[in-house]
């Protein structure tokens, strides 16, 4: 298995709703990644998990809780979020944190959110 | 500090002209250089990195260190070449390890039949 796996691939979520993005590998990476993606714009690292811990916040609302509860799952809990939320949610996984020069990045899918 | 420039939002082009696809980046250090496509509602896929030197899908990208540029060409480009195109940098570190990946905002290329 070579892929990184999202579900949901669509979600739309009320303000007040409570959901959860979930993304899968199974290629044993230990580092993982949440990235967002507004329409027509680059992604834009939200967080970095390492070995389970997560490495980097990039300042991220705390509306936008992560969380790896083992090597090859990472989650990402949604609560009071805003219509401004609505992106594409990719996640993505490397070997390592950082990624060696040899075997870079793979991302998923990813999951299209949107906020009503 | 690390940053990736396309100048160009969108670019069409025929089925068959040469395309270039323009990508300026600023770092201090020696970066590491991607081109990354993302074909309609798919997900973003690695298309080149500087150092493997290859051509895939007919693309090929030179790093000019001295420009500081590494622009994305295809000499014939083929309608299933419309996509989205960002290129990205990533610090090395250590001459192994990759730091983060920092995306320009992507040129939306356009391939008329």
């Amino acid at each position: 298995d070579t892929e990184v796996t999202q579900t949901p691939k669509h979600l739309v979520m009320g303000m007040t709703n409570k959901k959860s993005l979930k993304c899968e590998q199974h290629m044993g990476h230990r580092a993982m990644y949440w990235y967002k993606q507004k329409a027509k714009k680059p992604p834009e690292l939200m967080f970095v998990y390492s070995y389970e811990k997560l490495s980097i916040n990039e300042s991220v609302p705390s509306r936008f809780s992560p969380e790896c509860p083992n090597s090859s799952l990472l989650n990402l809990h949604l609560h009071a979020l805003q219509p401004e939320d609505s992106a594409l949610y990719l996640c993505a996984s490397s070997q390592e944190w950082p990624a060696s020069r040899r075997d870079g990045y793979t991302f998923g899918s990813g999951t299209r959110l949107t906020v009503v | 500090a690390q940053r990736v420039t396309q100048p160009e939002k969108l670019l069409s082009v025929f089925k068959g002209a040469p395309v270039e696809l323009k990508c300026n980046y600023s770092y201090s250090g020696s970066p590491e250089l991607f081109w990354y496509v993302q074909y309609s509602r798919q997900r973003l896929q690695l298309l080149l990195r500087h150092i493997s030197r290859e051509s895939i899908k007919g693309f090929t990208a030179d790093l000019n260190k001295g420009e500081t540029s590494f622009h994305l060409k295809k000499p014939f480009a083929q309608e299933e070449d419309s996509a989205m195109y960002y290129c990205a940098l990533s610090t090395v570190d250590r001459g192994s390890t990759l730091g983060r990946l920092y995306f320009g905002r992507g040129t939306q290329l356009t391939v008329w039949p």
